[in-house]
């Protein structure tokens, strides 16, 4: 089935360890997203690619990044985590001109 | 700014009947889009419906309904003959001009036996 998939599900990482979050897709759609959620709180969109446009939101800090090498992957790479990133971190696909977005079953991210 | 409010943060129903989760929204954009996302306790977002600001029939998707007021910015779901795996999450979300999506803070359903 075509689907949005992240992996891992599940990521631990330490205080200050770089960790990379990976999205695939294999629904072909040319806008990605990444939201980060907390827990009990509203998904916040970190940044989206539409087609190979990176867009970054104003509050986004710069520990995070991200690359999309081609249509189907995108990734999401926060430099030094600190305590304060452990969320689950959720990627979507929507092709433009459709509304609706997949979301992918999200990363839950640790940090020690 | 774009912004939606969900002022219910918690709600109660007696499985099989009917309720009402409330949003309202702020915006600037003449075209938006609304959306209402279903998350269980695993994590995953279920899109549940969509509601486009120039259309002018409110959605429904099965037990899923939007009532739509343009011009009171609210765009409440109601969810008839409520189930008990309707107990979850509830957000509601809007799509601004710029492909971005803005999300309330959400509607913890629990549906009652």
């Amino acid at each position: 089935d075509a689907m949005v998939i992240q992996n891992p599900r599940y990521q631990v990482t330490q205080f200050g360890k770089p960790v990379t979050l990976s999205c695939s897709q294999t629904l072909n759609h040319n806008v990605m997203y990444w939201y980060q959620q907390k827990s009990s709180q509203a998904p916040k969109l970190l940044f989206h690619y539409y087609d190979k446009d990176f867009n970054n939101e104003a509050d986004t800090p710069d520990n995070f990044q991200s690359r999309r090498p081609n249509t189907s992957f995108c990734f999401l790479d926060i430099r030094s985590p600190g305590l304060g990133d452990a969320a689950m971190y959720l990627c979507a696909t929507r092709t433009s001109g459709y509304n609706e977005q997949f979301f992918g079953p999200g990363t839950r991210l640790t940090v020690l | 700014a774009q912004k939606i409010t969900q002022t219910q943060p918690g709600m109660f129903v007696q499985e099989k009947e009917a309720v009402t989760l409330d949003c309202t929204y702020d915006t600037s954009d003449q075209s938006y889009g609304l959306f209402w996302y279903k998350q269980p306790s695993s994590g995953e977002m279920i899109f549940l419906i969509y509601q486009g600001s120039y259309d002018e029939q409110n959605a429904t998707e099965g037990r899923y309904s939007l009532n739509f007021q343009k011009a009171r910015k609210s765009a409440n779901l109601v969810i008839s003959a409520s189930q008990l795996g309707d107990s979850a999450m509830y957000f509601c979300a809007m799509k601004s001009n710029f492909n971005k999506f803005y999300f309330g803070s959400g509607t913890k359903l629990n549906v009652k036996p």
